[in-house]
């Protein structure tokens, strides 16, 4: 089956410092999503990119997080600076837009101390 | 994209059917029903998806009201790997988007 990779799967990093975190999206699909996922907050949508091109990011704290497809292979998800409450799993989804589901990836779990 | 409304917790039984309920009450006609599972630590899953008709897969069977204002997801012979936390979720066309806005979902735990 075709798969999602994201990559590192697991990220600790200390506060103040750059996180980048990436993904593989299933070829040929044309749409690319990030999530966060919390135990307080549950599954938050951050950004969401149709044909490489951002479409929402209204979801994402603009001062320190970006959101980016430098090609259609690969989604890249930025924190910089890195705070302790950015503590999260993140996943990255992509699928075709108005068809069936979406396949998530295995997630980058973050934590920042 | 509409609101839904999903019991928190469910237990089951291993081998007997699970029926997992949601209410969209305010669904409009475009919006799709979708259902996703997460097992623990894993991303999200896609199960099935419908707008009015039935649906049925080798995963699950959706069953949507008439009215389209509630839908069951139907694991017909459930098994422990089926403990996750199942999420409905209404989609459908907003500002251009076709974005998923999940849920607190339910947990189900199967029984041995």
């Amino acid at each position: 089956d075709a798969r999602v990779t994201q990559t590192p799967r697991h990220k600790v990093t200390e506060m103040g410092q750059e996180v980048t975190m990436r993904c593989q999206p299933i070829l040929g699909h044309n749409t690319v999503f990030w999530y966060r996922q919390t135990m307080m907050q549950g599954l938050e949508l951050l950004a969401y990119f149709r044909n490489r091109a951002p479409l929402d990011d209204s979801g994402m704290p603009k001062d320190r997080f970006s959101a980016e497809m430098p090609d259609a292979t690969l989604a890249t998800l930025k924190i910089q600076p890195s705070e302790p409450r950015d503590s999260a799993v993140y996943f990255c989804a992509s699928g075709f837009e108005d068809r069936a589901g979406y396949t998530f990836g295995s997630g980058t779990r973050l934590t920042v101390v | 994209d509409a609101k839904t409304t999903q019991p928190t917790s469910m237990d089951c039984a291993e081998g007997r059917a699970a029926n997992l309920p949601c209410n969209h009450s305010t669904i409009s006609g475009n919006e799709y029903v979708y259902w996703y599972r997460q097992i623990h630590s894993q991303g999200p899953q896609y199960i099935i998806h419908g707008l009015k008709n039935n649906e049925t897969n080798e995963m699950a069977s959706l069953i949507i009201t008439e009215d389209r204002k509630s839908s069951t997801l139907i694991l017909p012979h459930a098994t422990l790997r089926d403990t996750a936390v199942y999420y409905c979720i209404v989609r459908g066309l907003t500002s251009g988007t076709y974005k998923y806005i999940f849920g607190t979902g339910t947990r189900l735990k199967v029984l041995a």
